[in-house]
């Protein structure tokens, strides 16, 4: 099945400061999607980016596809941005979906 | 409206209790999920419900039991559960699930299970 690797697995950041996160996958993809998971659980929807540059607020993200591959950007870095952010694929010849294994993102005051 | 609910947010039970987990979305979404979410872990796929049929069981043991009544909820019935069974469990949804492309997955707030 399709792997997914994130870097770096752990980041501290002083609030403020900007990061740039990166996942890494093994295979063609048709659904590439970011998540940040909060300190309750919950998994909160950053982009659906299979390929091409999207931005929202602080926060960007690439997919270079044919190159198999993604960045989040996060600037301005606020200490409601700790937590853990995954990225999760979908491979175009397989439909389920794989998390890697996260960046947990501390952000301190 | 985005979300997906569960039900409960916590749940405590002992080996031998029969227990349901629900999950409900008004999304129109004709795909629902159940992952587990272990701690320090990524989530992992167990099940998947496309049109309310159950198309993908991911080796799960028995002992969790899907069940799809309409399009909008889904259940998890646990039952005879062991300790390492402990963990985070999540639901989903998405327009579709198939070959044809790749759907944006909406996840609810999760139940956090704890087996004693």
């Amino acid at each position: 099945g399709i792997q997914v690797e994130q870097s770096p697995p752990d980041l501290i950041l002083q609030e403020g400061a900007n990061s740039t996160l990166r996942c890494n996958f093994s295979d063609s993809v048709n659904n590439l999607q970011w998540f940040h998971q909060n300190p309750w659980g919950q998994l909160i929807n950053l982009f659906y980016i299979p390929s091409g540059t999207k931005q929202n607020g602080r926060l960007s993200a690439t997919t270079v596809a044919t190159e198999r591959y993604s960045l989040l950007y996060i600037s301005s870095s606020q200490t409601t941005d700790s937590g853990v952010y995954f990225c999760a694929v979908a491979g175009n010849y397989g439909q389920n979906f794989v998390f890697g294994p996260g960046t947990r993102l501390s952000v301190l005051p | 409206d985005t979300e997906v609910t569960q039900t409960p947010k916590h749940l405590v039970m002992g080996m031998t209790n029969k227990k349901s987990l629900k999950c409900e979305q008004h999304m129109g979404h004709r795909a629902m999920y159940w992952y587990k979410q272990k701690a320090k872990k990524p989530p992992e796929l167990m099940f998947v419900y496309s049109y309310e049929k159950l198309s993908i069981n991911e080796s799960v043991p028995s002992r969790f039991s899907p069940e799809c009544p309409n399009s909008s909820l889904l259940n998890l019935h646990l039952h005879a559960l062991q300790p390492e069974d402990s963990a985070l469990y999540l639901c989903a949804s998405s327009q579709a699930y198939g070959t044809s492309g790749g759907y944006e997955q909406y996840f609810g707030p999760g139940t956090r299970l704890t087996v004693t």
